[in-house]
């Protein structure tokens, strides 16, 4: 069963911040999350693992609450770059690495 | 650079037809992934690759075959039994604990 993610959809003007979470009824034994440009192919943002961490790639963080299973990504002062596809990537512990993905949250920054 | 190379980026399929997607990766990763993605969808698993000569079904396995006879190369053919087989293609691999690097994609449509 893939995670469930909220909102769908994000309309920003940049500089303003948004957060966008990922729910997982399974177990979470980490987190990945991915953004994608459309057209093309999505791209490694960062990996969340067991305890609670919280990560940071340029003004974009994530957390991670495995009792809650839930992870959040947090934007911060957004820019016309952030736009595109968001997907959280559950990954369940089992071998072969291999992610249920989200449906995926659209985030659009506008000047 | 190290990446993964999808071809071709564009495929137009006849009812009935067998064909076949590439994969190569020169990142010396094990495993391999393919990814199906349908419009305003997330990204469902087909198949999947740990090591050579060895590959899993995903959760949409039905109307696809795979090989794994080298460890750059995972091609996908998608068969004449796959009934809506229209869609975007995305090929991946994985270092081990690492996120995913994912290929170009090839954009399959029937015509």
């Amino acid at each position: 069963q893939q995670p469930v993610q909220s909102p769908q959809a994000v309309i920003l003007r940049e500089g303003e911040d948004a957060v966008i979470n990922c729910s997982s009824s399974k177990a979470l034994y980490s987190v990945h999350w991915y953004r994608q440009k459309h057209g093309e192919a999505p791209v490694f943002l960062m990996i969340l693992l067991k305890g609670g961490e919280q990560k940071g790639h340029e003004k974009i963080s994530a957390s991670f609450n495995e009792k809650k299973q839930q992870s959040s990504l947090y934007l911060t002062a957004s820019q016309l770059s952030y736009s595109g596809t968001y997907f959280c990537g559950r990954y369940g512990g089992t071998s072969y690495g291999k992610l249920t993905f989200g449906q995926g949250t659209i985030l659009t920054v506008h000047p | 650079d190290g990446g993964i190379t999808q071809s071709p980026k564009y495929l137009f399929r006849k009812e009935g037809q067998n064909v076949t997607l590439s994969c190569e990766q020169n990142l010396n990763h094990d495993a391999m992934y393919w990814y199906r993605q349908d419009p305003g969808q997330g990204l469902r698993l087909i198949y999947y690759s740990q090591i050579v000569n060895d590959f899993q079904k995903g959760d949409i396995a039905e109307g696809y075959s795979v090989s794994r006879e080298k460890k750059e190369s995972f091609p996908l053919t998608v068969t004449s039994a796959q009934k809506n087989p229209t869609a975007f293609y995305l090929c991946a691999s994985r270092r081990d604990r690492g996120g995913y690097t994912f290929g170009s994609g090839t954009r399959l449509t029937v015509v």
